[in-house]
């Protein structure tokens, strides 16, 4: 069974810190990890990572995955109070294309 | 932008109701998924459908039941339902393909059961 662990379950930081999330998992057949954001509604999709060592970057955010050591790190630098949310990290599976599991979250509180 | 819609933001049903809930995405994707959210479980998936009338189960389908008779529509029925079937309701949607896609959610629909 794919499981998907984030740590930690919550943070609670003030503006302008540089906060990192953590994503470890386990996938029969690994295809993808993926990061979303959720606020008070639906998540909303941040980055796919496929290759190991490759940096995907979005302004303050960015995520690297490592593919021998099974985990992923989702940082946010000079956070804000808009960064407020739960963190979700899911893995698709490669035998049940398009299946993901995701972990549970990391609840992110940024204090201004 | 794709839009995935939900029937309902809020629901409320009493124990041994049949429930129907129902999702419409506009941009001709093939899968559809429906998951359920809970303090401390996270996202967990239900049931998902790779093309019209075909249906897998996730990993909690135990209570539920789908029906996707048109692309653009993905039902989660709940044919009795419980107390412990008190949730999040979500449903997303995303491309098929060798390549991976990313999901798009739905609002949500946060079902309380009596």
């Amino acid at each position: 069974e794919d499981k998907v662990v984030q740590s930690p379950l919550s943070l609670v930081v003030h503006e302008g810190d540089t906060v990192t999330l953590n994503c470890s998992y386990e996938v029969t057949n690994f295809r993808s990890l993926l990061w979303y954001k959720q606020e008070k509604k639906a998540p909303t999709f941040l980055f796919m990572l496929t290759s190991s060592g490759i940096e995907k970057k979005s302004g303050r955010l960015s995520s690297i995955l490592d593919k021998k050591e099974l985990f992923s790190i989702l940082n946010i630098t000079a956070t804000q109070t808009g960064d407020s949310a739960v963190y979700l990290c899911a893995v698709e599976d490669d035998t049940n294309a398009g299946k993901s599991t995701f972990g549970d979250g990391t609840t992110l509180t940024v204090k201004p | 932008d794709v839009k995935v819609t939900q029937s309902s933001r809020y629901l409320v049903k009493r124990t041994g109701e049949k429930v129907f809930l129902e999702c419409v995405q506009d941009m001709d994707h093939e899968n559809m998924f429906w998951y359920r959210q809970d303090p401390g479980l996270g996202l967990r998936l239900i049931y998902f459908s790779y093309d019209v009338k075909m249906k897998e189960k996730g990993d909690i389908p135990e209570g539920y039941s789908v029906s996707r008779e048109k692309k653009e529509r993905f039902s989660l029925i709940l044919e009795s339902a419980s107390t412990n079937q008190t949730s999040m309701y979500l449903c997303a949607s995303s491309l098929p393909g060798e390549s991976s896609y990313e999901q798009y959610f739905g609002p949500g629909t946060r079902l309380t059961v009596t």
